[in-house]
Parts: structure tokens; sequence; C-alpha cells
């Protein structure tokens, strides 16, 4: 079946660092979306990407679709404080829009 | 703006009691959604409903039922409690299922329910 990674688990940087978080499939994904969870909140949409090669930007944020649809990335740049939680992709099968599975998540933390 | 709420933010019951888990959404959302969350292993979908009185098991339906009576409204039971089932259980609802292969419509999640099962 799909299997979708998401690494690292944990990321710890400086204030003001760069941070990408990685999901890889072993299989052709149909879209991708991104949330992030603030400590003690509940996951929050960020984006969805669903063309091949696919480049989207939220100010520090940006996101990337690959070109064979098999991986993506979220990378921030210049970290802040409040960038401090867990994203987590999650993608859709070819068959179903409307079950998502989500990875495992990256914890970012930093280091005022 | 979407609102979805969980009747409780915390719970503690005891082992083998019958715990029931309501999550309401107001926006008319068509699916509804009950996930799991434990450290490291993201969130895990435990069943979904795509229409009043439907759904479909998840990842880990196992020891979990669900029900859905009204469009607004979707519960999870939990019909013995063990401590294996301490968790975060989060509700989430969408819009509709969008277009299979294509697009996804966004997720919507209420605050979430700590059990802890004793």
């Amino acid at each position: 079946g799909q299997q979708v990674m998401q690494i690292p688990q944990y990321q710890h940087v400086q204030e003001g660092e760069d941070f990408t978080t990685y999901c890889n499939s072993s299989t052709t994904l149909s879209n991708i979306q991104w949330y992030k969870q603030r400590p003690g909140g509940h996951p929050v949409f960020l984006i969805q990407l669903v063309k091949s090669g696919e480049v989207k930007k939220q100010k520090r944020l940006t996101f990337q679709f690959g070109e064979a649809k098999k991986n993506s990335s979220l990378h921030i740049t210049a970290t802040q404080t409040t960038d401090v939680g867990t994203y987590f992709c999650a993608y859709s099968g070819y068959s179903s829009a409307s079950k998502i599975i989500f990875g495992s998540g990256t914890r970012l933390s930093i280091r005022p | 703006d979407v609102k979805v709420t969980q009747s409780s933010r915390y719970l503690v019951k005891r082992t083998g009691e019958k715990v029931f888990l309501e999550c309401v959404q107001d926006m008319d959302h068509e699916n509804m959604f009950w996930y799991r969350q434990d450290p490291g292993l993201g969130l895990r979908l435990i069943y979904f409903s795509y229409d009043v009185k439907m759904k479909e098991k998840g990842d880990i339906p196992e020891g979990y039922s669900v029900s859905r009576e009204k469009k607004e409204r979707f519960s999870l039971i939990l019909e013995s409690a063990s401590t294996n089932q301490t968790s975060m259980y989060l509700c989430a609802s969408s819009l509709r299922g969008g277009v299979a292969g294509l697009v996804t419509d966004t997720q919507y999640f209420g605050p979430g329910t700590r059990l802890t099962v004793l």
C-alpha cells in the first residue's frame, strides 16, 4: 500500500535559522496538503499542492511538490518563535478524495 | 468561520466503561472524521462519514464505533474502554470530498478531547 515517510521527526533550530521538513512517498500522490499544529492546539490547514513541480509561497514558507509527485517539502526561511509546532503532510489517494492520510509530523522547536 | 466543537477537552474514564465523544460542526459539511493522535504516530483515522447514517472504517477502527444521525453531529463510541485507548481524539469536518484523484477539501479540526482510561 501507499506509504509516506515524513522526516525529520524533530528539529531544534536557533531562531533565524532555516527549517525544512520532507514527505516522501513510495507511490505517486494525487495531491498533498500541509497542516500546522501549535503546541496544545489542533491541526490547521496551510496549503494544498496538486500539480507536478508546483511551488507555492506563504510569506516565509515555501511549499514544493516534486516533479514525479512522490515527494514534497516545506521550507521556512529565518524561523521565528511563532513557527514552533508540528508540521504534518497529508495526502489522499486516487480512489477517494474524502479520506486523507497524515504523515507522522515534524516537531519544530526554536531557541530564542 | 467554520467551527468544530467537541463535547469535552479532558475526560477520565475507567477500564470497561462505555465512552461517548461528541463532535458538532456548524457549516453544513458533508464529511466528518475521527482521528486519534499519539506521540510519534501522527494522526490516525478511526472512522469517517460522508453522509448521514453513512460511515467507513479508517485505519484503526477496532474497539470503536460511530454514529451520525444528523448531518452536523458525529459521535465516537468506545464500547468498553481500555487503557490502550488513552489518547488525544480529534474530530474534523470537510465540505465535501473534493474530486478523487485531484483535489481534497480542507479539513477543519476541533480542539480535541484528551481521554485517559484508568
